[in-house]
């Protein structure tokens, strides 16, 4: 990718269990963002966190982010099937300009 | 936030032709970018499009083949030229405030026979 990488590069879980993925990076940046991508479908912004911050929540998702190791994790806590699609992390680094880990493909079974 | 809208959703173009994907926000972003991404894969940041001049292209892609316009703070168009079946893939833009939130089209599914 042109920033950064993902893993696992895929995952597949039960209903209710928790899911974690990482996205590690490779300059230093002024946010990070993660996305979600149902099959087929559209991105859906699902959190943004900056470079000062450390730990952001939304709902059922925790976002971590620790820029001494370039790296940053998401957390779905109690997952749902409907919570089947690819995750993104997209970081900033300069212009404003997004660029794109290669994705963690996410499969809760029921 | 921000609704963006692409035209076409998709399209079976033929080999040598050119397609011209339009993009709309319903509000004023600072920001717009395109974006590719082929089937099962990530994005990849094609070029930034600049209000009122020459968008910045990413490494790996050039003016001639990807010719963007971008001539208010609301619309852009990314033109596909010359097309073989390796340009086959999905492009999306996308719109944003600098700094914050991104958001993102519906995307073009673009075949090339």
């Amino acid at each position: 990718s042109q920033q950064g990488e993902e893993d696992p590069q895929a995952l597949s879980i039960q209903e209710g269990e928790n899911a974690t993925m990482n996205c590690s990076y490779k300059t230093s940046i002024n946010n990070l963002q993660w996305y979600r991508q149902n099959s087929g479908r559209g991105l859906v912004h699902l959190i943004l966190i900056r470079s000062n911050e450390r730990e952001k929540h939304s709902g059922r998702l925790r976002v971590t982010l620790d820029t001494s190791k370039k790296s940053s994790s998401l957390l779905i806590t109690a997952s749902r099937a409907a919570d089947t699609a690819s995750y993104f992390c997209a970081t900033d680094a300069w212009f404003n300009k997004f660029y794109f880990g290669s994705g963690t493909k996410l499969n809760v079974k029921p | 936030s921000a609704v963006i809208s692409q035209k076409p959703s998709r399209d079976i173009c033929q080999r040598g032709t050119s397609l011209t994907i339009q993009c709309q926000v319903d509000s004023q972003v600072t920001m717009m970018f395109w974006y590719r991404q082929q089937p099962g894969q990530s994005l990849t940041l094609i070029a930034t499009a600049n209000q009122g001049s020459e968008a910045t292209y990413e490494s790996g892609f050039v003016i001639d083949k990807f010719p963007i316009s971008r001539p208010n703070l609301t619309f852009s168009t990314l033109t596909v030229s010359n097309m073989s079946p390796e340009d086959s893939s999905i492009y999306l833009c996308s719109g944003g405030q600098g700094n914050h939130e991104q958001y993102f089209g519906p995307g073009t599914r673009l075949t090339v026979t």
